[in-house]
C-alpha cells in the first residue's frame, strides 16, 4: 500500500521568494517519487521524477525535489518563484509490481507580485 | 507531439443516463490511465489499459467500464451516471514502466444533474 499526503493546501508567497512545498508519503517497497503541476485549464506535467542516486533532482524552470528516506519525504524547492509558477502542485509515489500513481491533494501555489 | 486529447471538455448529463468520455493519444504508448478528480481531494486511478488488457480498480470495479478498440484511444463509460460522478475526468498515456512519465490530457469536466 501506498499514499501521499501534502499538508499544506495552499501557499502563497511573494515573487522572487524562494518556495517549499512539503510532502510525505509512505510505500511499503522502494517508491518511484514524482512531481507534477497543473497550470490553469491544462493537463497535469510532470515536473520531476526519483528512484535513486543523488537525493537532489532537478526538474523544469528551476525546480528541484530532496528525497529523504528517513523523513519519508520528498520536498519541492525552487530559489526564486516567479508569477508564471502559479498552479496546483501534486506529489505523486508509484510502487509495486506495476506503474500504478498514488497521488496527494495537491498544493495550490499563488505568486503574488 | 506527447499530447493526449480528451472529448468533451465539458459534459453534461441526466441522472442515470450513460455518459461515454473519449481519449486520445499518437504517442504509441502501452498504458492508458483514468483519473476521476474531485475538488479538493487527490487523483484517483478508476482503471488502465496496458495494451489490450483492461485492470480495473477493487473500489470502482462496477462502476466503471472502459473500452480501447485500438492503441490510440481509449473511453470511459459510465452506464448510469449518478450525482456523485460529478467530477473532473483525466485520461493519461505511458510507456508503462514505473519510472514512465505519464503524459496528462486536459480532463473532462462531468456535471451531473
Amino acid at each position: 500500500a501506498q499514499s501521499v499526503t501534502q499538508p499544506d493546501a495552499r501557499v502563497t508567497v511573494s515573487e522572487g521568494a524562494s518556495l517549499q512545498l512539503r510532502c510525505k508519503y509512505s510505500s511499503s517497497v522502494t517508491p518511484y517519487l514524482f512531481w507534477y503541476v497543473q497550470y490553469p485549464r491544462q493537463g497535469l506535467q510532470l515536473l520531476l521524477k526519483y528512484y535513486s542516486g543523488d537525493p537532489v533532482v532537478q526538474g523544469v524552470n528551476g525546480f528541484e525535489a530532496e528525497f529523504s528516506k528517513s523523513n519519508s519525504s520528498f520536498h519541492l524547492r525552487k530559489a526564486s518563484v516567479h508569477w508564471s509558477d502559479s498552479a496546483v502542485y501534486f506529489c505523486a509515489v508509484s510502487g509495486g509490481s506495476n506503474a500504478k500513481l498514488t497521488f496527494g491533494k495537491g498544493t495550490k501555489l499563488s505568486v503574488k507580485s | 507531439d506527447t499530447t493526449v486529447k480528451q472529448n468533451p471538455r465539458y459534459k453534461l448529463a441526466r441522472v442515470g443516463k450513460p455518459v461515454n468520455l473519449i481519449c486520445s493519444q499518437t504517442m504509441n504508448h502501452d498504458t492508458m490511465y483514468w483519473y476521476q478528480k474531485k475538488p479538493n481531494q487527490a487523483p484517483k486511478l478508476l482503471l488502465f489499459y496496458y495494451d489490450k488488457i483492461l485492470n480495473r480498480e477493487a473500489d470502482t470495479f462496477e462502476k466503471f467500464q472502459s473500452s480501447r478498440p485500438n492503441n490510440s484511444f481509449c473511453s470511459l463509460y459510465i452506464g448510469s451516471a449518478g450525482l456523485e460522478y460529478s467530477a473532473m475526468y483525466l485520461c493519461a498515456s505511458s510507456r508503462g514502466g514505473r519510472l514512465d512519465t505519464q503524459y496528462f490530457g486536459p480532463g473532462t469536466r462531468l456535471l451531473v444533474l
